[in-house]
């Protein structure tokens, strides 16, 4: 069965450090999001990409926040300069256009990024 | 704006019996409402959705339903098993412009006994 994939499951980093972390949606899956999980806390949009742009955005996804999709395969989260903060589960998720309008999204299993 | 609402106790419950997990929203009735299951360290999966004009839905052991009214969802796993052992999320499209974003309740975790 098609999966997301996503790396690395584990980073480590000291806070002011640029982290970028990978994603390789579903093959045929058109819409791409990102999406945190702080430990114990709710899960939490962050962005949705489509047609090589943003559609939307949370506050969350601030300035320190990029997203590229820099080949066919691949859809990255860049965050510039990491504080605290950004401690948290890290979801890439895809879908297609039925499952962009449904909530049905298929997600990766994850990367947790720690801040020192 | 829009929030969710789960049980936030864990729910344990015997093997073989029926469990039901709650989650309420407090605006706007959504076009979909999605439930999840998110296993200790792991992505969500999705399992289930059902839409606003339904008022339940089934799939094999789980069962969704939906009433606008009292603006809740009530997700049932009947001849629960161990295995179902994990964290249920209820997610639902906040509408923005052209997109959808999921929000998230924070989950209820089931425990299945043996």
């Amino acid at each position: 069965e098609p999966e997301v994939t996503q790396t690395p499951s584990h980073q480590v980093t000291q806070m002011g450090q640029e982290v970028i972390l990978r994603c390789v949606p579903i093959s045929n899956h058109l819409y791409f999001y990102w999406y945190r999980q702080i430990l114990g806390q709710k899960v939490e949009f962050l962005v949705s990409f489509y047609n090589n742009e943003i559609s939307e955005k949370s506050e969350i996804f601030d300035d320190q926040f990029s997203v590229e999709r820099p080949d066919g395969s691949n859809f990255t989260l860049k965050i510039r300069s990491t504080k605290l903060e950004d401690s948290a589960m890290y979801f890439c998720a895809s879908s297609d256009l039925t499952g962009q309008l449904t909530g049905e999204l298929f997600f990766g299993e994850g990367s947790r990024l720690t801040v020192l | 704006s829009q929030k969710i609402e789960q049980n936030s106790e864990a729910l344990n419950i015997q093997e073989g019996k029926t469990a039901t997990l709650t989650c309420n929203y407090t605006n706007y009735s959504p076009a979909y409402l999605q439930w999840y299951r998110q296993d200790p360290g792991r992505g969500p999966v999705f399992l289930l959705l059902i839409r606003e004009n339904e008022k339940e839905k089934r799939k094999e052991r789980l069962k969704v339903t939906f009433d606008t009214t009292l603006k809740q969802s009530l997700f049932h796993i009947t001849a629960s098993q161990p295995a179902d052992s994990a964290t249920y999320l209820c997610a639902l499209n906040d509408y923005a412009g052209n997109n959808r974003k999921l929000i998230w309740g924070l989950g209820t975790s089931l425990a299945v006994n043996p």
